[in-house]
């Protein structure tokens, strides 16, 4: 059973960087493109954008090139830095993997998701 | 972007009805469209995938139809741990979008 897990700062000052990392176990990273997706509190799901385990990305051009999605394979990992954040950007994050092709990709598996807040 | 529109955004339901949710993209996803379920505090779960797929573990009461760009999620007869909020997704294009969500409360 594939299981993720999202680690990084709970707390995120206003223009600083935000960083997660999701870690995957019970599956290779390998073969798979996994996801980012957050959702601020009390409101719906906004897709950030996936990262390939060969290193390919695509992203959400309404985060304007802030967000860099990246992959380390040789520990399981992949990982979100968003910069210049704002209050905006208050939400919990969740990691996800993109199922494959012939399921039309679908997000089926997911973390747990981790709280960020955005304050001085 | 692709919009996804939810409908109803809430509904009020009792244990054994039959639910139905509507999604409709702004333009045709062919049948690339998800449903997840959300409960509160919770990650979003895979219901059905490829519009009418059900996702393994997925209880036979969900189903779901549609292709090009009206879709439907139906509940064959809610269950007590059913209530919660349900988001479609399309993987047609990027940026992938969800709808909205629709809650689905206890009458």
């Amino acid at each position: 059973q594939v299981q993720l897990l999202e680690s990084g700062p709970g707390l995120v000052k206003p223009s600083e960087t935000l960083s997660l990392t999701c870690t995957v176990s019970g599956g290779s990273i390998s073969g798979y493109s996994w996801s980012w997706i957050r959702q601020p509190p009390g409101k719906g799901l906004e897709w950030i954008g996936y990262v390939y385990y060969s290193g390919n990305t695509n992203h959400n051009p309404s985060l304007t090139s802030r967000a860099t999605i990246s992959v380390d394979t040789s520990k399981n990992q992949f990982s979100l830095r968003l910069s210049s954040v704002t209050a905006a950007d208050t939400a919990v994050y969740y990691c996800a993997r993109v199922g494959s092709r012939s399921s039309l990709w679908p997000l089926d598996y997911w973390g747990q998701g981790t709280l960020v807040t955005v304050s001085s | 972007d692709i919009q996804m529109t939810q409908s109803p955004s809430s509904l009020s339901a009792s244990v054994g009805d039959r639910v139905t949710i509507t999604c409709r993209a702004s333009q045709s996803i062919s049948n690339y469209l998800n449903w997840y379920q959300q409960k509160p505090g919770k990650a979003p779960k895979l219901l059905i995938y490829a519009a009418s797929s059900l996702q393994s573990g997925v209880p036979s009461r969900f189903s779901g139809s549609g292709s090009g760009t009206d879709f439907t999620l139906t509940i064959t007869s809610l269950q007590p741990e059913d209530f919660a909020t349900y988001y479609c997704q399309q993987s047609y294009n990027t940026p992938w979008t969800f709808g909205q969500g629709t809650k689905v409360e206890i009458k």
